[in-house]
């Protein structure tokens, strides 16, 4: 089925620093989306995209809709530790109005 | 966003016994919700469709008779675990999209089958 290549899969990173991570597909996406997920919760939409080449920020996160429309990136500035989680790239596979194919997930480990 | 509520959170339950998972959504109306199962560490693995008013659409090698779902109105659907065994012990997660495509997703079920 249809796949997203979500990297990198984890990351260690000193809090203050940047983050990035991005999402790949083989097929055009209409919509990106990107989740956070905590540890024994549920995945909590941070930013939804609807065309390409669209920017759009919630606070410290940054999301892009690549030009092409199949692939799409996150950035969260000046992390901080609540910034630690699972975070995945979502979208809904062309002609499908049902579900949702996910990204693999990003690991992120914010150290003091 | 639009709220998903998920519940129980966390269930424990002996062998052989069922267990039911419901999944609401409190402010919008949901003709279609989902239901996925996540392993530690994994991404979210989609079981089954739920569609309501009709049959659940279950993804390929999900017993549907193991896990039953119901759509009973617009704004609910319940996953029952039938016969839990061990291995059915896992996290259960529900979601419901919006008009926009955007998916809201519940707090997720911790199962538990000992």
């Amino acid at each position: 089925g249809q796949q997203l290549n979500q990297s990198p899969q984890s990351m260690f990173i000193q809090e203050g620093e940047d983050v990035s991570m991005n999402c790949t597909s083989s097929s055009i996406f209409n919509t990106w989306l990107w989740y956070k997920q905590d540890p024994g919760e549920g995945p909590v939409l941070l930013i939804a995209l609807y065309k390409a080449g669209e920017l759009t920020s919630n606070g410290r996160l940054t999301a892009q809709f690549g030009i092409t429309r199949k692939d799409s990136f996150l950035n969260i500035s000046a992390s901080i530790p609540s910034d630690v989680g699972i975070y995945f790239c979502a979208g809904p596979p062309p002609g499908s109005a049902r579900q949702l194919t996910f990204g693999s997930g990003t690991q992120l480990t914010v150290l003091p | 966003g639009a709220v998903v509520s998920q519940h129980p959170s966390r269930v424990i339950c002996k062998s052989g016994t069922s267990v039911k998972i419901e999944c609401r959504s409190l402010d919008f109306q949901a003709t279609t919700m989902f239901w996925y199962r996540q392993f530690p560490k994994k991404s979210l693995m989609l079981m089954a469709t739920s569609n309501e008013g009709s049959k659940a659409t279950y993804e390929q090698g999900v017993e549907k008779d193991k896990f039953l779902i119901n759509h009973a109105s617009l704004t609910l659907s319940t996953l029952t675990v039938t016969s839990a065994h061990p291995e059915d012990s896992s996290f259960y997660i529900c979601s419901a999209r919006t008009r926009l495509q955007e998916a809201f997703f519940g707090q997720g079920t911790r199962l538990t089958v000992v």
